[in-house]
């Protein structure tokens, strides 16, 4: 079993459609949380934390279930330039040097 | 721009050859981290940083890969007789470890291609 599995997608959704992602993750002793987002051919840029209650910006909304082992996010009103690859991030421990990225979501959204 | 640089961003080399690469993080930064990526996947952990010492390398990491970070700035990676496998996206990233913003930031990574 994969440390961080995600669906692959692709998503391909219309302009303002709401999507979500799930991503599960198999060590429960996971510390912190993120979700990345990735152009094509572009580092992986940060998009937001993930905290135990949840949290929201703008657009998007990440939460957390300990107690079954996934990440999710969810994307409102979805624009054309959400398009890319979505990572979900794990960390395994406290200080941030062992994080465990997801293979991706690819999401295209269409006009 | 005051993020992270990698340089350079496209490497094509014949195997067998070494190559360097360099990154620079972020100046506040005292964490420096390597990844690898390849197509369809996530970035996969090489090596980090603390300041100038490399506290941490993973499996992935053989032998024929090196990486220094000598004052605690920059860090090169250099990779001696590469191979076709090698043929992959090198990340960097840095990030602090104080206040609580552990978040990482990628530089653009250097493209290698291997022939």
């Amino acid at each position: 079993r994969k440390e961080v599995e995600q669906d692959p997608g692709p998503f391909n959704v219309p302009e303002g459609a709401t999507v979500a992602f799930n991503c599960t993750y198999s060590n429960s002793a996971s510390q912190s949380f993120f979700w990345y987002r990735q152009d094509c051919r572009k580092e992986p840029k940060l998009l937001m934390s993930v905290y135990s209650s949840g949290n929201e910006d703008g657009r998007f909304t990440a939460q957390l279930n300990r107690a079954s082992q996934y990440i999710s996010l969810l994307i409102r009103d979805s624009k054309l330039s959400d398009s890319a690859t979505y990572l979900c991030v794990v960390n395994e421990r406290y200080n941030n040097n062992d994080m465990r990225f997801g293979a991706g979501t690819r999401l295209t959204v269409k006009p | 721009d005051t993020g992270v640089s990698q340089d350079p961003r496209h490497k094509i080399t014949k195997r067998g050859q070494n190559v360097t690469f360099r990154c620079d993080p972020i100046s506040e930064h005292n964490r420096l981290y390597w990844y690898r990526q390849t197509l369809g996947q996530g970035p996969e952990f090489l090596t980090y940083f603390q300041n100038e010492a490399q506290l941490e390398k993973s499996r992935l990491l053989s032998d024929r890969f090196s990486a220094e970070r000598p004052k605690g700035s920059f860090s090169t990676l250099e990779i001696q007789r590469t191979e076709q496998g090698d043929s992959a996206m090198y990340l960097c990233a840095s990030s602090r470890t104080s206040g609580g913003a552990y978040e990482q930031y990628f530089g653009p990574g250097t493209r290698l291609t291997v022939t």
